[in-house]
C-alpha cells in the first residue's frame, strides 16, 4: 500500500521560507508525477504544482516565483519550498501522487497544517 | 486561468434524495475533469475522473457526466456517509483549477 507523509516545520515566520518534504513508501517514486495542493482554513483547494520523477515541474503562476518543487528519487522524497511567506500562506498542505495515464491523484498524504506567524 | 464555477455552493438534502452538483468551465476542458469528496479533517478522495469514470471502490450511486464546459456530479440516493464537501478540478490546462466547493449537509 502506497503511503505519503508530509514533514517539516509547522510554524513559519512571516517573510521566511516554508519547507516541506513528502516521503513516499510502499511503492516506487519513479514513473509517476507528484503534486502539492493546499487549503487555507475553512476555504477551498488550490493546486500548487507538479513534479515528474525526472525533475520536470509545473507551477501555479498565482504563487509567482516563490515556489520550488524538487524530487530526490534515491530518497523516495519530493519537496516544496515557498519563499517570502505571509499569513495568506497559512494552510493545510497536501502531497499526492498523480497517475501518468490520467494525470489525476490516487494516493494522498494526510496533510500538514502550516501556520505563518508575524 | 480557467475558472471553474461550481454550483450550488451549499445544499441541504435528506437521506435518499437525488443530488446534482454542476461545474462550468470558462473554456473547453474536454473531459479533463475530476470530482473529489472531502470530509472534515481529511484529504480529498477522488470519486470520478475523466469526467465520467467512477473510481474503483466508489459506490455506483455516484456518477459524473459532461464534456467541454459543463459537468455534473449526481448522487442517486444520498446516504449518511455522503454528507461532505465536493470539489471539481480541471487538469486540461495549467494552472489546474478547482471549483469553490459544494457543501452537502443534512436537511
Amino acid at each position: 500500500q502506497v503511503q505519503l507523509q508530509e514533514s517539516g516545520p509547522r510554524l513559519v515566520k512571516s517573510s521566511e521560507t516554508l519547507s516541506l518534504t513528502c516521503t513516499v513508501s510502499g511503492g516506487s517514486i519513479d514513473t509517476y508525477y507528484w503534486t502539492w495542493i493546499r487549503q487555507p482554513p475553512g476555504k477551498g483547494l488550490e493546486w500548487i504544482g507538479n513534479v515528474f520523477y525526472t525533475g520536470s515541474t509545473n507551477y501555479n503562476p498565482s504563487l509567482k516565483s516563490r515556489v520550488t518543487i524538487s524530487i530526490a528519487t534515491s530518497k523516495s522524497q519530493f519537496s516544496l519550498k515557498v519563499t517570502s511567506v505571509s499569513a495568506a500562506d497559512t494552510a493545510m498542505y497536501y502531497c499526492a501522487r498523480l497517475l501518468p495515464s490520467t494525470m489525476t491523484t490516487d494516493y494522498w498524504g494526510q496533510g500538514t497544517l502550516i501556520t505563518v506567524s508575524s | 486561468d480557467i475558472q471553474m464555477t461550481q454550483s450550488p455552493s451549499s445544499l441541504s438534502a435528506s437521506v435518499g434524495d437525488r443530488v446534482t452538483i454542476t461545474c462550468r468551465a470558462s473554456q473547453d476542458i474536454r473531459d479533463h475533469l475530476v470530482w473529489y469528496q472531502q470530509k472534515p479533517g481529511k484529504a480529498p478522495k477522488r470519486l470520478v475522473y475523466t469526467a465520467s469514470r467512477l473510481q474503483s471502490g466508489v459506490p455506483s450511486r455516484f456518477s459524473g457526466s459532461g464534456s467541454g464546459t459543463e459537468f455534473t456530479l449526481t448522487i442517486s440516493g444520498l446516504q449518511p456517509e455522503d454528507f461532505a464537501t465536493y470539489y471539481c478540478l480541471q487538469h486540461n490546462v495549467f494552472p489546474w483549477t478547482f471549483g469553490q466547493g459544494t457543501k452537502v449537509d443534512i436537511k
